[in-house]
């Protein structure tokens, strides 16, 4: 069974300063997509950003990036010129290709972004 | 807006009633995922539903069950209810090709006193 682990349960960061949130994951599957969902104070999901396994390049979207360490089963968010706006729970997700399509989520990580 | 309705936004009941959760998913989206999430926590799986068939099911309670219709709209009843049920119960919608991620609708907080 897939597991996913994120060991940071609360985090904290300076406005405009950049702050990296850890993921790793279990799995025997070789094909995989793994995603980062934020869930801020209005408890709605939002979807981050997203990476295939099979792709080494790593998946970036404007302010958000990742580092996807295959062999380590690592797959970790950067968020640089951090906003207050960011200040959210960050759920690592994984997913199993092909599959049913059922996600399993981390328990999250509680940031804080500090004005 | 993520497209995915979910009604009620807030429900609040006794212990024992019984409770029905509607979503309807993004146009074209045939799946649908239910998920609760308890305070602070992660968010569990219960039930995928893919075009009105069960797909996958994950720790859900035998109290709990969920169905799809023919227009794609889902709904989790909750049955006898206890108070450990509150929570956070999100429905999400996908379409099942490649990397498509889920989009999530905003959740139904309900509350068992």
């Amino acid at each position: 069974a897939q597991t996913v682990t994120q060991s940071q349960p609360e985090m904290s960061v300076q406005e405009a300063e950049t702050v990296t949130l850890s993921c790793t994951y279990d799995t025997s599957e070789n094909n995989y997509y793994l995603f980062w969902y934020k869930q801020p104070p209005s408890r709605q999901m939002i979807l981050v950003i997203r990476q295939e396994a099979y792709k080494q390049q790593n998946a970036t979207e404007n302010r958000f990036s990742v580092n996807f360490q295959k062999a380590a089963k690592s797959f970790s968010l950067k968020i640089s010129d951090s906003q207050l706006g960011d200040t959210a729970m960050y759920f690592c997700a994984f997913m199993k290709h092909p599959g049913t399509y059922k996600y399993i989520f981390g328990t999250g990580t509680r940031l804080k972004v500090l004005a | 807006d993520s497209g995915v309705t979910q009604t009620p936004k807030h429900l609040i009941t006794a212990t024992g009633q019984r409770v029905t959760l509607r979503c309807s998913p993004r146009s074209g989206d045939l799946s649908v995922y239910w998920y609760q999430q308890s305070l602070d926590q992660g968010l569990q799986f219960l039930i995928h539903y893919y075009n009105g068939e069960e797909r996958a099911k994950g720790n859900i309670l035998e109290r709990f069950s969920a169905q799809q219709f023919p227009d794609l709209h889902s709904e989790l009843n909750l049955s006898s209810l206890e108070l450990g049920d509150s929570a956070l119960y999100f429905c999400a919608s996908s379409v099942e090709v490649n990397n498509s991620p889920l989009h999530f609708g905003n959740g139904t907080r309900l509350t068992v006193t």
